[in-house]
């Protein structure tokens, strides 16, 4: 089946430093991915939905100028976390669609990002 | 607005035996579609099954059934014959018309799983 790959799978970081992570759809093209997070034993949240040759959508609440999304190519959407703080650290996950059947959206394995 | 909601934090379930997590949810969308998954400590979110909300059968999935009550708005995961491979967090999602289409998924709290020998 078709495979979304999130890179890195783990990262630490000092404050105040950018951390930048992909998300690559490996064997299909995704004209829209998504960006969840997730804190520790809570729900994934929505936080962008990354759509490729255009800006992303951003959920209420969620800082655009601090999570940089860019959906540059069908097969690769980077979230960039700017000047990273603690309370930053978290789970991020990217979904990709491959079609429109249930089976088809495909989630990345996530990025466990850690800021001291 | 969608709305899941778990209200298992956690299960507890013995090996063999069958075990029932529930989920409810709300929406004004006609159609929307109501989704299973299955999160183990690595973190990966794995797809189990999938309901339709014009699907007048309950979906099955091998040892996983989706027990569908449109009017009731629920739809229970019922996992057969426990494994202990099971031990999971699962959580609860649907998609629907008014997230803005796509695959937009809104989530429930998830309910954490451990099966027990």
């Amino acid at each position: 089946g078709a495979v979304v790959s999130q890179h890195p799978s783990w990262v630490i970081c000092k404050s105040g430093t950018s951390v930048k992570i992909e998300c690559r759809s490996l064997d299909f093209q995704a004209t829209t991915m998504f960006w969840y997070r997730q804190f520790p034993k809570q729900s994934l949240m929505l936080m962008a939905t990354s759509n490729e040759g255009s800006k992303a959508t951003y959920e209420q609440g969620v800082e655009k100028d601090k999570f940089l999304i860019n959906h540059a190519s069908l097969t690769l959407s980077t979230l960039t976390v700017t000047s990273a703080h603690p309370e930053d650290s978290s789970f991020y996950i990217c979904s990709a669609r491959e079609g429109w059947a249930a089976g088809e959206l495909f989630f990345g394995e996530g990025s466990r990002l850690t800021v001291l | 607005a969608q709305k899941i909601t778990q209200t298992q934090p956690g299960m507890f379930v013995q090996e063999k035996e069958a075990v029932t997590l529930d989920c409810t949810y709300d929406t004004s969308d006609q159609s929307y579609g109501l989704f299973w998954y299955k999160q183990p400590s690595s973190g990966e979110m794995i797809f189990l099954i999938y309901q339709g909300s014009y699907d007048e059968q309950n979906a099955t999935e091998g040892r996983y059934s989706l027990n569908f009550q449109k009017a009731r708005k629920s739809a229970n995961l019922v996992i057969s014959a426990s494994q202990l491979g099971d031990s999971a967090m699962y959580f609860c999602a649907m998609r629907a018309r008014g997230t803005g289409g796509g695959n937009k998924l809104t989530f429930g709290t998830g309910t954490q799983l451990k099966v027990e020998l």
